[in-house]
């Protein structure tokens, strides 16, 4: 079956500084994108998703790049705070089928 | 709004009992679905109920698993006899029906199983 994948298993940033997290997808049928967030002792919440027919979509300080021809996602976290530490999941979908979870990535920012 | 609520938070069990965890979507939420998260790896997907029906239990392990979701409210994740790879963190969540199962998921805390 499909796999989703991250580059990196954890990560640590300055608080101020801006956090990027990458994610590699593998099924390039896949049309749909979404980055959740999983506090400790909590489920994933979903943060920010972006379409295939886009390569960027922004929120509040969270930016998501789709790059298409390598099969890549990655969350950008502008000005990270100390609320941001968590492990981030990206997660792929093809319409009408089940979601694909990478194994996520855990941020933590240092004050 | 209450958001999707599970139970229990936590459960340790022997291998060869059985467990029940049990799911509340959020009120009006058709689709429900179950995840598995095991120490380490990805968050797999079991399976997904549109109401009372399953649309999609592919991802369920093996039949030692049984989900239910009877009224269409709901749900029960029974695993009996529990084995030792089955210890893990269970998901639940809930979304509105549309757009080819794209809606936004709403995740519960999950139910952490510890199989011993």
């Amino acid at each position: 079956g499909e796999s989703v994948g991250l580059h990196l298993p954890t990560l640590s940033v300055q608080e101020g500084d801006n956090s990027i997290i990458n994610c590699a997808y593998s099924n390039s049928a896949s049309d749909y994108f979404i980055w959740y967030k999983q506090e400790s002792g909590k489920g994933p919440q979903f943060i920010i998703d972006i379409r295939s027919n886009m390569d960027k979509r922004q929120g509040q300080r969270v930016t998501v790049l789709l790059n298409k021809t390598v099969k890549h996602l990655s969350l950008q976290i502008a000005a990270t705070q100390p609320g941001d530490s968590a492990v981030y999941f990206c997660a792929e979908n093809k319409a009408g089928n089940q979601f694909y979870f990478g194994t996520g990535t855990s941020l933590t920012v240092i004050p | 709004e209450a958001g999707v609520t599970q139970f229990p938070s936590h459960s340790v069990i022997e291998k060869g009992q059985t467990v029940t965890l049990r799911c509340d979507p959020i009120s009006g939420h058709d689709n429900l679905y179950w995840y598995r998260r095991v120490m380490g790896k990805e968050i797999k997907f079991l399976l997904h109920f549109v109401k009372e029906s399953k649309q999609d239990e592919s991802g369920m392990p093996n039949n030692r698993f049984l989900a239910e979701r009877t009224g269409g409210t709901y749900s029960t994740l029974k695993v009996q006899p529990a084995e030792l790879e089955d210890s893990g963190v269970y998901f639940c969540a809930s979304s509105h029906w549309g757009r080819g199962g794209q809606e936004t998921q709403y995740f519960g805390p999950g139910t952490r199983l510890l199989v011993l």
